[in-house]
């Protein structure tokens, strides 16, 4: 069983580069989230999705895009990363939005 | 808003000495509290889900338990695989969102 898949695991952009951090998982869950972990900050949602076709907005949303047109795939959008977007970002999917949750592995993103 | 606080942020143990990790929580409508486990490098892994004071669940050598205000995770004898982050959640309200603490890191010495 894959689970919940996050490419890439590490990357380095420019300040003002755009990119796509890809998400999918296999369990047919209909809701998937995105989160950012900073040291000190504990894990903060960014956006999330409860189907295909719907999402909403997180805890931290400025600065990032997402989508969801099928149920297996969530990709989030940077789309002028900034140095503050330094993060460790997980992708997370659970069958409804109050039972447990699937991690990806997660991206190490460095903005310089 | 919803507030979780986790305590100690680092508890270093001797192999076999037993303890109990905090999570406290303020949220209006509580819907579930969580815990997981995060090794380094890695993703966090599901452990727990309670849903009302009072409710326990066990998992091996880790409990955790339930009251309104608060929830513990109680370590019997621990061994040096137990070392990691433990994590602590919750959903309240009619949203979908997941709060998080900021976890306590857990060493465990041979």
């Amino acid at each position: 069983n894959a689970g919940v898949t996050q490419t890439p695991k590490f990357q380095v952009l420019k300040t003002g580069q755009s990119m796509t951090l890809q998400c999918a998982q296999d369990m047919n869950h209909e809701y998937m989230s995105w989160y950012r972990q900073d040291p000190g900050m504990g894990l903060r949602l960014i956006h999330y999705s409860v189907g295909a076709g719907i999402t909403d907005q997180g805890e931290v949303p400025n600065g990032y895009n997402v989508s969801r047109s099928t149920t297996e795939d969530f990709p989030l959008r940077l789309l002028s990363a900034a140095p503050s977007q330094t993060s460790v970002y997980f992708c997370a999917s659970s069958r409804v939005s109050n039972t447990e949750a699937f991690f990806g592995q997660g991206t190490r993103l460095t903005v310089v | 808003e919803d507030q979780v606080t986790q305590s100690p942020e680092a508890l270093r143990l001797q192999e076999g000495e037993s303890s109990s990790l905090n999570c406290s929580y303020t949220v209006s409508g509580l819907r579930g509290l969580f815990w997981y486990r995060q090794d380094p490098g890695k993703g966090p892994e599901f452990l727990f889900t309670l849903y009302s004071a009072g409710e326990e669940k066990e998992k091996e050598r880790l409990k955790a338990t339930l009251t309104k205000k608060e929830s513990f995770l109680h370590i019997t004898a621990p061994k040096p695989e137990d070392s990691a982050t433990y994590l602590c959640a919750v959903q309240a309200g009619a949203g979908n969102m997941l709060t998080f603490g900021g976890g306590t890191r857990l060493m465990v010495k041979p």
